[in-house]
C-alpha cells in the first residue's frame, strides 16, 4: 500500500514549457486535491476533485488544469510555466466520509527559470 | 470555512508538554477542528480532529473549549522529532462543496529544544 505517490520529486522548467505533475493513490479515495506551498503562505488549494469525472477550482487555479478520469489518478498540468509557479506542490487524497483525514504525498519541488 | 489564528512560533523543552493554541471564533456548529503538522520538506501529516468533545489518540490530545471558539493541541511529551509547523484547520462536513477542502493558514512553528 503506497498511499499517495507524486512524481517527479524535483523538476526544473523553462518559462513557457508545459508539464504534468503526476499524483496517484491506491486507497480508493474519492477526494483528491492539489496544493502549492510558498514561503510564508501556508498551503493554498489549487484544484480539487470529489470523484472521477468531477473537478473544481480552489483558491489559486489560474495557470493550472486538472482532470480526473480515474479514481486513482489526479494529474496537474501547467500549460505554459511561469516563474511565479515556482513552488512545492502537494497532492492529497481522503475517503468520502465525513470525518476522514487527508493523506498527503511527499511533494514535487518545481523551479521555473 | 472558519478562519483560524495561531501564534507564528513556539518553543518547548524536550520531554515537556507542548500546548499549541488555536482561535477559531467564527466556527459554525457543524465544522470540525483538524490538526496537521508538516515536518521540514515533507508532506503534511494528520494528527487529530474533533467536533465538540476532547479527543486523544496515540499522537496528541485535542482540547476544545465549550463555546468551540478555541482549541489546544497537546503533545504530552515532546521530542526533537516533533519539531514541525502545526496547522489548525476547521472544515465543513461532507456534503458541503467546500467540505472537500482543507484551508491551511500559516500555522505555528514548534521548535523542541534539547
Amino acid at each position: 500500500n503506497a498511499g499517495v505517490t507524486q512524481t517527479p520529486k524535483f523538476q526544473v522548467l523553462k518559462t513557457g514549457q508545459s508539464m504534468t505533475l503526476q499524483c496517484a493513490q491506491d486507497m480508493n479515495h474519492e477526494y483528491m486535491s492539489w496544493y502549492r506551498q510558498d514561503p510564508g503562505m501556508g498551503l493554498r488549494l489549487i484544484h480539487y476533485s470529489v470523484g472521477a469525472g468531477i473537478t473544481d477550482q480552489g483558491e489559486v487555479p489560474n495557470g493550472y488544469n486538472v482532470s480526473r478520469s480515474t479514481t486513482e489518478d489526479f494529474p496537474l498540468r501547467l500549460l505554459s510555466a511561469a516563474p511565479s509557479q515556482t513552488s512545492v506542490y502537494f497532492c492529497a487524497s481522503r475517503p468520502g466520509t465525513q470525518k476522514s483525514e487527508a493523506f498527503f504525498g511527499q511533494g514535487t519541488r518545481l523551479t521555473v527559470v | 470555512d472558519a478562519k483560524t489564528t495561531q501564534p507564528p512560533s513556539m518553543d518547548c523543552a524536550e520531554g515537556r508538554a507542548a500546548n499549541l493554541p488555536c482561535n477559531h471564533s467564527t466556527i459554525s456548529g457543524n465544522e470540525y477542528v483538524y490538526w496537521y503538522r508538516q515536518i521540514h520538506s515533507q508532506g503534511p501529516q494528520y494528527i487529530i480532529h474533533g467536533l465538540k468533545n476532547n479527543e486523544t489518540n496515540e499522537m496528541a490530545s485535542l482540547i476544545i473549549t465549550e463555546d468551540r471558539k478555541s482549541s489546544t493541541l497537546i503533545l504530552p511529551h515532546a521530542t526533537l522529532r516533533d519539531t514541525a509547523v502545526y496547522y489548525c484547520i476547521v472544515r465543513l462536513p461532507l456534503g458541503e462543496t467546500s467540505g472537500s477542502r482543507l484551508t491551511f493558514g500559516e500555522g505555528t512553528q514548534l521548535t523542541v529544544n534539547p
